[in-house]
């Protein structure tokens, strides 16, 4: 079973300031990891994924993310948010076989400060 | 290509009234299927999994119920809702673990 730990529920944070929004997971298995963004009244899209290879994954809207094994995280990060960056955040884990559950954070809510 | 069906996308109904929430997905086989509820303050809770038809896990006790009658088809269901039932309700789906979570676009539900 896979376990996901979103510690922050709220990050305020001015604009053009940078972000790092923080994800810990707990498996037992090889996983992939995900990012993922909800904008009000919406459901949720994919940010980045990360699967294999280059432990820094770069995704839409100039997010990036860095896997680390050792610490079981991936923390998603951005130079310079913007007033559209203000959403809330999701990081998942999945299994690497096939039909796997995928298992979300409680979501971390980014707000930008003009 | 896959796509994910959930309706309506708002409902206000009053308290003790029954609820169905259908959720439908096309251009795939077999996949998981995924009940999430957000209320206010309360982050994103998994309520039911599904692996198959009729094949229902709950995940937290409530006054909330799932089904699976075909593959590609997940209910929602409470045959008296209470307040506490507000929020915002997302049906999601998976096949491979490379692919992640597809969402639909939700179901916003004011119970009055």
């Amino acid at each position: 079973a896979q376990s996901v730990t979103q510690l922050d529920s709220q990050v305020p944070v001015f604009e053009e300031a940078p972000v790092e929004l923080r994800c810990n997971y707990s498996s037992s298995v090889s996983v992939y990891l995900f990012w993922y963004v909800q904008y009000p009244n919406q459901g949720l899209q994919l940010l980045l994924k990360y699967l294999s290879g280059s432990t820094l994954v770069k995704g839409i809207n100039g997010f990036e993310a860095e896997f680390n094994k050792s610490q079981t995280s991936f923390h998603l990060r951005k130079p310079s948010v913007h007033i559209s960056d203000t959403a809330e955040y999701f990081c998942a884990v999945s299994g690497t076989g096939g039909y796997q559950k995928v298992t979300f954070g409680t979501g971390t809510k980014l707000q930008v400060i003009p | 290509s896959q796509t994910i069906h959930q309706w309506p996308a708002t409902l206000v109904q009053p308290v003790g009234s029954p609820l169905s929430l259908e959720c439908t997905v096309e251009g795939t086989s077999n996949p998981n299927l995924y009940w999430y509820r957000q209320a206010a303050g309360r982050g994103l809770q998994l309520l039911f999994y599904s692996v198959g038809i009729g094949q229902i896990s709950s995940e937290v006790p409530q006054n909330l119920s799932a089904s699976r009658p075909q593959d590609r088809q997940f209910i929602l269901s409470s045959k008296k809702l209470l307040l506490s039932d507000s929020g915002f309700y997302l049906c999601a789906w998976s096949v491979r673990g490379d692919e992640g979570a597809f969402f639909g676009q939700g179901t916003r539900l004011t119970v009055v």
